[in-house]
């Protein structure tokens, strides 16, 4: 069971709008950046969002990043089916002194 | 361009020992802390240990500590984790990676290299 709670999956039509969420705890989320990453299928992982609301270069605006609080939210508009991948949050666990990933939500473009 | 090659994945016995090592290359690797982050057969992301661009601070994830040990050699662009005493649990997709989650997130992602631990 992973400390960052995920949805496991998450589903949208084309064009659609959709979000994913992360919750944690005042010892990870609540007082350390968050980071989100997208892993196609058969591929490594990838930076999406860093503190919090950042883009790197290259990611296209569609991708937005919130937090509040405890949790965290993964906005995605004008859905792509190139955007069917697996969709992971990441952060700092300052009690624990180690990193976290969310379990993963899969994220299906109908 | 960066980029980070992972290898010394394979197959080893349970309690056996095998060294990962990740080669950098595109950027001054000395100025970045770095990481190995691991994925079991379709699972999620696990990390698995966080070293700085010195050496200087290390952390582990408590499913490793005493086990594995993280190094690099900034003379030679590259990342090392050493893994003893593995366990069927240990099987994974393991990633080098670049940056922290602590702030800029983890930028850079090798391929991964497989370690499979089984008799």
């Amino acid at each position: 069971q992973s400390v960052l709670t995920q949805p496991p999956s998450v589903s949208a039509a084309p064009g659609q709008k959709v979000t994913i969420s992360c919750s944690g705890s005042s010892s990870n989320i609540g007082n350390n950046y968050v980071s989100w990453y997208q892993q196609l299928p058969g591929t490594a992982p990838k930076l999406l969002i860093y503190d919090n609301n950042k883009r790197p270069s290259g990611i296209p605006d569609r991708f937005s990043g919130s937090k509040s609080g405890t949790s965290a939210t993964l906005g995605i508009t004008g859905l792509q089916t190139g955007d069917e991948a697996d969709y992971y949050c990441g952060t700092w666990d300052s009690s624990l002194s180690a990193g976290l990933f969310g379990g993963g939500t899969k994220l299906t473009v109908l | 361009e960066v980029q980070l090659v992972e290898s010394g994945g394979g197959l080893v016995q349970p309690g056996g020992s095998l060294r990962l090592s990740c080669a950098a290359s595109g950027f001054t690797f000395s100025s970045y802390e770095m990481n190995w982050v691991r994925q079991a057969p379709g699972k999620g992301l696990e990390w698995v240990s966080y070293i700085s661009s010195s050496g200087s601070t290390i952390y582990y994830a408590d499913s490793v500590k005493g086990r594995f040990t993280i190094s690099r050699d900034n003379a030679k662009n590259s990342l090392y984790l050493q893994m003893n005493s593995l366990r069927a649990e240990d099987t994974a997709v393991y990633y080098c990676a670049r940056g922290t989650v602590v702030t800029r997130g983890v930028d850079y992602w090798g391929q991964g290299t497989l370690v499979t631990v089984s008799s």
